[in-house]
């Protein structure tokens, strides 16, 4: 069985401050973990993923997050906040390394909302 | 071509009527899902096609029917849902390699509405 814990469901930060979305995860397997990110009344879009290589993985508009295995934490991080940026944001666990028949179902985590202020 | 397509992006619709919602990929991946997403929540999977057939369905009441008639085309075939059924829908796909499915790739979603 795999879970996903965002541990905030809400983060405001300025414009060019740093931004922090934490993400804890439990999973059986080695897991294949993900950030989408979500604006108002749109689909998810893939900012970037985890699959066993690389620990620290960059992902697009500037967002990395790195893989702790002894912390069991994806966590998201950005250096500079955009207003562009304020959006919803889900971290991701597959168990599509699981094997079997499992069609690369995702477990979601619950979302954390960016709010970011002039 | 790597974007997943969704039509209508708004749907309005009675509790009597049949309507369908349609997902378009070319991207050539054999997996497609469809998600139900309530305000304020994660995606719920419905359904998941692999290579065309049926591989999934989670539990999800008979008034949503699933279609895949080809590689490229996921239908959602709507009729007689109830006003707690109005949601954005989306449709995800994700390329197989090797036998494991790879990150999904998510259309932009309709807005339903059940009057």
């Amino acid at each position: 069985a795999q879970s996903v814990t965002q541990l905030d469901s809400h983060v405001s930060v300025s414009e060019g401050t740093p931004v922090l979305l934490r993400c804890n995860y439990s999973s059986s397997y080695s897991p294949s973990l993900f950030w989408y990110v979500q604006h108002p009344n749109k689909g998810l879009q893939l900012l970037l993923k985890y699959t066993s290589a690389a620990t620290l993985v960059k992902g697009i508009n500037g967002f990395e997050a790195e893989f702790k295995k002894s912390e069991t934490s994806f966590h998201l991080t950005k250096p500079s906040a955009h207003m562009s940026d304020a959006a919803e944001y889900f971290c991701v666990v597959s168990d599509f390394n699981a094997g079997g028949t499992s069609y690369g179902k995702l477990t979601f985590g619950q979302g954390t909302i960016l709010t970011v202020h002039p | 071509d790597t974007e997943v397509t969704q039509t209508p992006k708004h749907l309005v619709m009675g509790m009597t009527n049949k309507k369908s919602l349609k997902c378009e990929q070319h991207m050539g991946h054999r997996a497609m899902y469809w998600y139900k997403q309530k305000a304020k929540k994660p995606p719920e999977l419905m359904f998941v096609y692999s290579y065309e057939k049926l591989s999934i369905n989670e539990s999800v009441p008979s008034r949503f029917s699933p279609e895949c008639p080809n590689s490229s085309l996921l239908n959602l075939h709507l009729h007689a849902l109830q006003p707690e059924d109005s949601a954005l829908y989306l449709c995800a796909s994700s390329r197989r390699t090797s036998g494991v499915y790879n990150e999904q790739f998510f259309g932009p979603g309709t807005r339903l509405t059940v009057l």
